[in-house]
């Protein structure tokens, strides 16, 4: 069974630091690149970027460059999302997702069951 | 970016209709897109992928119809676990997009 387990609730002050983690199970992990999409309280998904965990190759939502970054340790499966200065905005659940598809269109098809970040003084 | 629009927004049905949300993209995307299910508190789920074939396992009252622009997801007799917010993605160009979501609820 594909799996994606998300790191746990983290509630942090603004200006900290924070690198959340997915782990993925069931699959070959080098062989599908891995979505971070977030979620802020009640409201739409967006779609942050994406990390191919063979080559390490990353894209990013040009709305986002530069406030996160994206990363995969192959050797123990697991793709991150870093801040290196949170934000209030920041607030938010956020997803990691496992991309199948015909290349180069790739869907989300298995989602991790979310990180919930809180940021506030 | 891509603009994926939604309607409605909201949408208050029974179990038992036949309930349509369309989805229109600001440019061509030919059938690079998904529909996903959201209830409330849980993880969106995957039904529709390149804008008309079903995920394995997906009712087949559930179905995707449209191509270039225009998209629409079809529920053909609603029933009482589908009431959710539904969202659709684009997935033809970076970065993808998301519609703003439609939220099917009790009538």
């Amino acid at each position: 069974e594909v799996q994606l387990v998300q790191s746990g609730a983290e509630v942090k002050k603004p200006g900290e630091s924070l690198k959340i983690s997915c782990k993925a199970a069931g699959y070959n992990f080098l062989s599908s690149w891995i979505a971070w999409v977030r979620q802020e309280p009640g409201k739409g998904l967006e779609w942050l970027g994406i990390v191919y965990p063979a080559g390490s190759d990353t894209r990013y939502n040009p709305s986002f460059q530069g406030q996160i970054s994206i990363s995969a340790d192959r050797s123990i499966t697991t793709a991150y999302l870093q801040w290196n200065s949170l934000k209030a905005s920041d607030t938010a659940m956020y997803y990691c997702a496992r991309r199948v598809g015909s290349a180069p269109y790739y869907y989300m098809d298995v989602w991790g069951r979310g990180t919930m970040v809180t940021v506030s003084s | 970016d891509i603009q994926m629009t939604q309607s409605p927004s909201t949408l208050s049905a029974s179990v038992g209709d036949r309930v349509t949300i369309t989805c229109r993209a600001s440019q061509n995307i030919y059938n690079w897109l998904a529909w996903y299910q959201q209830k409330p508190g849980k993880v969106p789920d995957l039904l529709i992928y390149d804008a008309t074939s079903l995920k394995t396992g997906v009712p087949s009252r559930f179905s995707g119809s449209g191509s270039g622009t225009e998209f629409s997801l079809t529920i053909s007799s609603l029933q009482a676990d589908d009431f959710a917010t539904y969202y659709c993605h684009q997935y033809y160009d970076y970065p993808a997009t998301f519609g703003g979501g439609s939220k099917v609820e009790i009538k």
